[in-house]
């Protein structure tokens, strides 16, 4: 079983930056591809970020051109670096790991807190 | 994208009820389709992957089926640990999408 747990998540200024970071207890398996998502608070589950195995990236259209995936495999950590923040990326970040050959996600980490406000 | 749909967005249910939640794509999506559960303020939680596949560790008593673009949940017999927010999610392409979720309260 992947253990996940996130860091990074603060309160910051709109227009701000912030990078979160999901250490993994492995990167290990079938399947080694990572993303990220999002749940505003009281709304329901976004996905914001992929990058999958070779390193191509993927996003939603919400965060594309200001968020950006990446991964140190190495130090069995995932990374979300997010610029020009606004007001509506005010959430909870969860890394997911995804399994098998056909990417559904399994697990999930315990989530870290992004505030934007002024 | 794929937009997902689900229904009810909330329902009312007792101990021991058998329980059913449906989930539609707005395209096929073959068995790409994955459910979730969350209870308040806790991450969420991989049930079933495939339609029909359990995760690892999930009991028996929660059920996927459906391929296409229709999709069911069923929770064979509503324990105290089971109400919480589902959702379901379709990993055919990016962007990912999930569902408005469904809401099981007593």
């Amino acid at each position: 079983e992947v253990q996940l747990a996130e860091s990074g998540g603060d309160v910051i200024q709109p227009g701000g930056s912030l990078r979160l970071a999901c250490a993994a207890s492995a990167f290990t398996g079938s399947n080694n591809d990572m993303s990220w998502v999002r749940q505003a608070p009281g709304k329901g589950l976004e996905w914001v970020s992929v990058i999958v195995d070779g390193g191509r990236t993927y996003y939603a259209d919400s965060v594309k051109g200001r968020f950006t995936i990446s991964r140190d495999n190495s130090k069995n950590t995932l990374y979300l670096q997010m610029n020009s923040l606004r007001a509506e990326d005010t959430a909870v970040y969860y890394c997911v790991s995804r399994g098998g050959i056909s990417g559904y996600f399994n697990y999930w980490g315990q989530g870290t807190l992004v505030t934007v406000s002024s | 994208d794929i937009q997902m749909t689900q229904s009810p967005s909330s329902l009312s249910a007792s101990i021991g009820d058998r329980v059913t939640i449906t989930c539609r794509a707005s395209q096929d999506i073959r068995t790409y389709l994955a459910w979730f559960q969350q209870k308040p303020g806790k991450a969420p939680k991989s049930l079933i992957y495939g339609a029909s596949n359990l995760q690892s560790g999930v009991p028996s008593k929660f059920s996927g089926s459906g391929s296409g673009t229709n999709f069911t949940l069923t929770i064979s017999s509503l324990q105290p640990e089971d109400f919480a927010t589902y959702y379901c999610q379709q990993y055919k392409s990016f962007p990912l999408t999930f569902g408005p979720g469904t809401k099981v309260d007593i």
